[in-house]
C-alpha cells in the first residue's frame, strides 16, 4: 500500500499570496496517478489536478502540479478567498487507492 | 450534467447491515469504473471500495474486505455498497464517486472527477 504523507498539517496565509503544499509517498510512484482534491465544510471533494499536472476541467490556471518519484507540490500561485479549504492528494494507481491526511489552508 | 446520489444511510446497531446505493445520470454510467469513499467525522478522505465499468472487477480497502459488496447494475445506473458487521468505526459518510476516463474507459486506475454529496452511516446503540 502507498502511504501518502503531507505537509505542511496546517498552513496559514493570507489573501494575495503564494500557497505550497506538499504530498510525499512512501514509495515511488508513477506521477501518472497522482491527484490534488479541494474540500470545503460540509461538501464533497473537488478534483484539482490528476496526472500530478494536468488541470481538471474548469479548474482555474492559479492551481498547479509538480512533482516526480516520491514527491509531488500543489501550487496555488495567488490565493483567493475561496481557496481556503482542505486539500488532499491521492495515488490511484494500486488498489488500493490512497489519501494523504490532509493539509488544511486556513486564512492568516 | 453528472450527478449521483447515494442514499440508505442511518443509524444502525452494530453487527448490523446496511446497502449503499448511489444512483448515477447525466453519462453513459457503463464506460465508468465507480468508488465509494468514506471519511469519518472529522477526519480525512479513506477508499473504501471499486469496481470497474463493466462490474468484472472488484476492489476493497483491508479495513472492509470480507464485511462488504461492491455491485452494479447498469441497467438502472446505480452502484452498491452492501456492509456487513458494522462496526463503530465504520461510523463516515460515505460518498460514490467516478473514475474519469483518462486511462481507458470503465478503468478503475482514474481519478475520481465527480462525487456524489455523500449518505451518513452511524454505527451506535
Amino acid at each position: 500500500e502507498i502511504v501518502l504523507t503531507q505537509s505542511p498539517g496546517t498552513l496559514s496565509l493570507s489573501p494575495g499570496e503564494r500557497a505550497t503544499l506538499s504530498c510525499r509517498a512512501s514509495q515511488s510512484v508513477s506521477s501518472r496517478y497522482l491527484a490534488w482534491s479541494q474540500q470545503k465544510p460540509g461538501q464533497a471533494p473537488r478534483l484539482l489536478i490528476h496526472g500530478a499536472s494536468s488541470r481538471a476541467t474548469g479548474i482555474p490556471d492559479r492551481f498547479s502540479g509538480s512533482g516526480s518519484g516520491t514527491d509531488f507540490t500543489l501550487t496555488i500561485s495567488r490565493l483567493e478567498p475561496e481557496d481556503f479549504a482542505v486539500y488532499y492528494c491521492q495515488h490511484y494507481g494500486n488498489s488500493p487507492h490512497t489519501f494523504g491526511q490532509g493539509t488544511k489552508l486556513e486564512i492568516k | 450534467e453528472v450527478q449521483l446520489l447515494e442514499s440508505g444511510g442511518g443509524l444502525v446497531q452494530p453487527g448490523g447491515s446496511l446497502r449503499l446505493s448511489c444512483a448515477a445520470s447525466g453519462f453513459s454510467f457503463s464506460s465508468y469504473a465507480m468508488s465509494w469513499v468514506r471519511q469519518a467525522p472529522g477526519k480525512g478522505l479513506e477508499w473504501v471500495s471499486g469496481i470497474s465499468g463493466n462490474g468484472g472487477s472488484t476492489y476493497y480497502a483491508d479495513s472492509v474486505k470480507g464485511r462488504c459488496t461492491i455491485s452494479r447494475d447498469n441497467s438502472k445506473n446505480t452502484v452498491y455498497l452492501q456492509v456487513n458487521s458494522l462496526r463503530a468505526e465504520d461510523t463516515a459518510v460515505y460518498y460514490c464517486a467516478r473514475a474519469a476516463v483518462v486511462y481507458g474507459s470503465g478503468n478503475f486506475y482514474n481519478p475520481f472527477d465527480y462525487w456524489g454529496q455523500g449518505t451518513l452511516v452511524t454505527v451506535s446503540s
